[in-house]
């Protein structure tokens, strides 16, 4: 298993919001920035959250990064049928960077 | 616009060495701002994080991989290449070269990635 642990499924329905929750430990979180990936099917991973809260240009503001303690959160608002996909976090932890299993988010 | 692309065998055989490599354009490897990194991801799986490399050679691997894993870098094609040893179907994946700007601070740029079947 995942040294970060994520819910395997989340789900809403449009305009909803959503969070979806990434834990770890003082290794990881508690000590370093967590990073956010979004991975639609087929394709790569795409930079969405990084050093915990920031957004890369081109980003929508309806997404969002927390972090507190060992955890992290990320959070959609206004949900959008295009934001289906699979969700990562990542952290690095001592010497190796960690991710977290991945939330595929289901837009009912 | 910086692009990374993958390249090298689909298939590989069982014990023999996995060899891949990443060329980037629209950006050089030698600035120095950058980490270039290799991920792979098992069909219907998660992302592992294999190892950095840095322009000047630096480099970080997974512990777990460490052992068999090389990664190398040639500024002169703008490449950077992987070398991952005493492969088994469980290192079947698709491998992604990207660009992080920083140790953990975020992979902004991927290649599409290639899939690696381990089969003989």
């Amino acid at each position: 298993q995942s040294v970060l642990t994520q819910p395997p499924s989340a789900s809403g329905t449009p305009g909803q919001r959503v969070t979806i929750s990434c834990s770890g430990s003082s290794s990881n979180i508690g000590s370093n920035t967590v990073n956010w990936y979004q991975q639609l099917p087929g394709t790569a991973p795409k930079l969405l959250i990084y050093s915990n809260n920031q957004r890369p240009s081109g980003v929508p503001d309806r997404f969002s990064g927390s972090k507190s303690g060992t955890s992290a959160s990320l959070a959609i608002s206004g949900l959008q049928s295009e934001d289906e996909a699979d969700y990562y976090c990542a952290a690095w932890d001592d010497s190796s960077l960690v991710f977290g299993g991945g939330t595929k988010l289901t837009v009912l | 616009q910086v692009q990374l692309q993958e390249s090298g065998p689909g298939l590989v055989k069982p014990s023999q060495t996995l060899s891949l490599t990443c060329t980037v354009s629209g950006g050089s490897i030698s600035s120095g701002d950058y980490y270039w990194s290799w991920i792979r991801q098992p069909p219907g799986k998660g992302l592992e994080w294999i190892g950095y490399i840095y322009y000047s050679g630096s480099t970080y691997y997974n512990p777990s991989l460490k052992s068999r894993v090389t990664i190398s870098v040639d500024t002169s094609k703008n490449q950077f290449s992987l070398k991952l040893s005493s492969v088994t179907a469980a290192d079947t994946a698709v491998y992604y070269c990207a660009r992080d700007f920083g140790v953990g601070a975020g992979f902004d740029y991927w290649g599409q990635g290639t899939l690696v079947t381990v089969s003989s």
